[in-house]
């Protein structure tokens, strides 16, 4: 059983709101990540992080930002919410050298 | 770069038929090759991995064997059943890359 959570599982809002979406893990892992995922579609990295205080935009080009001042925390956090971004957050880490990552189950987030 | 690439879907299936899902990769070294798989409303689970040339993963009746000499890991299951639908999705993890590079995702079918 993977220990990354992640909360809420579904969020409804509605435009201009402030969100934070959390993402914790008790694995210890320095490598942590945030895909952007549309129903049944790739992943999109659009953060990642590789230890405390360092944290990296990914392939795709959000608005949000991420912070990472706990090794088992890795926030999301969209200052202005907007319809175009709804979609699916996963949560990923991953320790040393070439191992798997590990997911969360995910957050659905609906911007009305 | 890391790159991976995956047969592309959806594929529709009768219960108990042979499923194969194609998945090449392009990687500097030696990468470890992974299997995840996704239900719906779901984040991504390990299904399977390998992490050497001529290694086989195998995991609830899924298989894939690490080809290095046609850069592949394809997977394979010989009976499928309806609880088997979901997205799937080929990925690989190398030493030169914090990331993990993930297939577009394939999306597989079982009729009963």
């Amino acid at each position: 059983e993977a220990d990354i959570y992640q909360t809420p599982r579904y969020l409804v809002i509605g435009t201009g709101k402030k969100i934070t979406l959390e993402c914790s893990q008790t694995m210890g892992h320095d490598k942590m990540y945030w895909y952007q995922q549309d129903p049944g579609m790739e992943l999109h990295l659009i953060h990642y992080s590789y230890g405390v205080n360092s944290t990296e935009k990914g392939d795709l080009s959000s608005e949000s930002t991420v912070s990472r001042i706990r090794t088992e925390h890795f926030p999301l956090t969209l200052e202005s919410a907007r319809p175009s971004h709804t979609s699916q957050y996963l949560c990923a880490s991953r320790g040393q050298g070439n191992t798997e990552a590990f997911f969360g189950q995910g957050t659905r987030l609906t911007v009305v | 770069g890391n790159s991976v690439t995956q047969m592309e879907g959806p594929v529709t299936l009768s219960e108990e038929a042979f499923l194969t899902i194609n998945c090449t990769y392009t990687a500097t070294g030696y990468p470890s090759l992974f299997w995840y798989v996704q239900y719906p409303g779901e984040g991504l689970q390990l299904l399977l991995k390998a992490t050497k040339a001529d290694d086989k993963g195998s995991n609830k009746g899924f298989e894939a064997t690490y080809r290095k000499e046609t850069t592949s890991f394809h997977l394979e299951k010989g009976s499928v059943q309806v609880s088997d639908s979901a997205v799937y999705f080929c990925a690989l993890s190398a030493y030169n890359d914090y990331k993990l590079s993930f297939g577009a995702g394939t999306t597989v079918t079982v009729r009963a």
